[in-house]
């Protein structure tokens, strides 16, 4: 069963809006990773929070991490057409470092 | 580029065959991942090595072995292919331990006809 769950599945925006993704999970993490995939390329991570971390920045990307309602967000600002892609969060359980992917968020971003 | 490196980058074979990808692990990270993408699974973690010792296996068939040699290379073999087995398989490698990110190759895209 997969253990992170993005929302939305697909999104569209035009460049310069901002995109908000969600990603839920089961049980009690120690981190939780997010990585964006170009169509039909290798992921590429793009940040890491620990479970004792509510919000960390990095570049135009800010994500979130709520531990008690088991949900994180990736919010990009000021977005460029070169940010389609797809998104996917991976929460890291207790005692693993094994990725446990979502079925992803699906962003396109229009010139 | 991650500095994982996976060949070949396609391939094309028929039901009933077999299969060999090849992963070369980022210099120095010991963890290398298999993981397999397909159009009706998603993105599945298939297994993990350490240091040439197996760590953590996921949702991966019996028909399908890997191993991580002494050079900490991976192959991942595929056996008795089904057209269901048709996907892209990536490879990832990291130092090891929960809090190291992945580093993905680019993938084998394998056809099974």
């Amino acid at each position: 069963s997969q253990q992170g769950e993005e929302d939305p599945q697909a999104l569209s925006i035009q460049e310069g809006e901002n995109a908000t993704m969600n990603c839920s999970y089961k049980t009690s993490i120690n981190n939780l990773q997010w990585y964006r995939q170009n169509s039909g390329r290798g992921l590429v991570h793009l940040i890491l929070i620990r479970s004792n971390e509510r919000e960390k920045h990095s570049g135009r990307l800010r994500v979130t991490l709520d531990t008690s309602k088991k949900s994180s967000s990736l919010l990009i600002t000021a977005s460029r057409a070169a940010d389609t892609a797809s998104y996917f969060c991976a929460p890291i359980l207790h005692n693993t470092d094994k990725l446990i992917f979502g079925t992803g968020t699906r962003l396109q971003v229009f010139p | 580029d991650s500095g994982v490196t996976q060949t070949p980058k396609h391939l094309i074979t028929a039901t009933g065959q077999r299969v060999t990808l090849r992963c070369s692990p980022r210099s120095g990270d010991l963890s290398v991942y298999w993981y397999q993408q397909s159009l009706d699974q998603g993105l599945q973690f298939l297994i993990q090595y350490y240091n040439g010792e197996e760590r953590a296996k996921g949702n991966i068939l019996e028909r399908f072995s890997a191993q991580q040699f002494p050079d900490l290379h991976s192959e991942l073999n595929l056996s008795s292919l089904e057209l269901g087995d048709s996907a892209l398989y990536f490879c990832a490698s990291s130092a090891g331990g929960e809090t190291y990110e992945q580093y993905f190759g680019p993938g084998t895209r394998l056809t099974v006809t």
